[in-house]
């Protein structure tokens, strides 16, 4: 069974703050890693897919970079905003296993006026 | 495009009782997935399928079946239904692996067994 971890669990910061969280994974037979963004009552959302070391990906003020030799990830958030309270999910693809991911427990964010 | 659309949105079962989960997608994806998601628990998979007629066990399969005639439907099937499978369940499905593409899940089954 593969580790996915993240951290923190949880996180509460102010609009305009920008914020970072960590995705960490075993480095080998490493394929690819996810985001997804997962708000409330709604179903998670991808991110970013990102395969090679030292790839870096953005979206909008998210964007993420990826560590594949250390097997950790970041994502950045710039200036955070209300709408950007969710959960992130990280998920790593390995090889040989037929493409099924495995998904870290999350980092749910707040973010409030 | 309607993405993936999963049936009942949420159920009450009491023990022992059967039902099925519906998943339909309508992106002609090959891969389709089942997961369970627990208070404090990342996403479990249960069930997965590279493609119609091809199913495989993911990490979570105890109490639960699938079938995939057809490339569009992959349903979800509780045979005696336990407490321990209370749950929120979604389907996702994606193309052509995970590798490149991101998955597109459902809206979410939230299912109560009392």
């Amino acid at each position: 069974i593969l580790n996915v971890e993240q951290s923190p669990q949880s996180l509460h910061v102010q609009e305009g703050d920008s914020t970072n969280f960590t995705c960490s994974f075993p480095s080998s037979n490493f394929y690819a890693l996810h985001w997804y963004r997962w708000e409330t009552a709604k179903s998670p959302e991808a991110l970013f897919v990102m395969t090679l070391n030292g790839d870096e990906k953005k979206k909008g003020r998210i964007s993420a970079t990826l560590n594949t030799k250390e097997g950790y990830s970041y994502l950045y958030i710039k200036g955070s905003q209300p709408e950007d309270s969710a959960t992130y999910l990280c998920a790593l693809l390995n090889t040989g296993t037929a493409s099924k991911l495995t998904f870290g427990t999350g980092t749910r964010l707040q973010v409030t006026l | 495009n309607a993405g993936v659309t999963q049936t009942p949105k949420f159920r009450i079962l009491k023990i022992g009782q059967s039902m099925t989960l519906q998943c339909a997608q309508d992106m002609n994806h090959n891969y389709m997935y089942w997961y369970r998601q627990d208070p404090g628990m990342g996403l479990k998979l249960i069930y997965y399928s590279v493609g119609a007629g091809i199913t495989d066990k993911g990490e979570v399969p105890n109490g639960y079946n699938v079938s995939r005639s057809t490339t569009e439907d992959f349903p979800l099937r509780l045979e005696l239904a336990a407490p321990s499978q209370t749950s929120v369940y979604f389907c996702a499905s994606s193309y052509e692996g995970a590798r490149s593409y991101g998955y597109t899940f459902g809206s979410g089954t939230r299912l109560t067994v009392v």
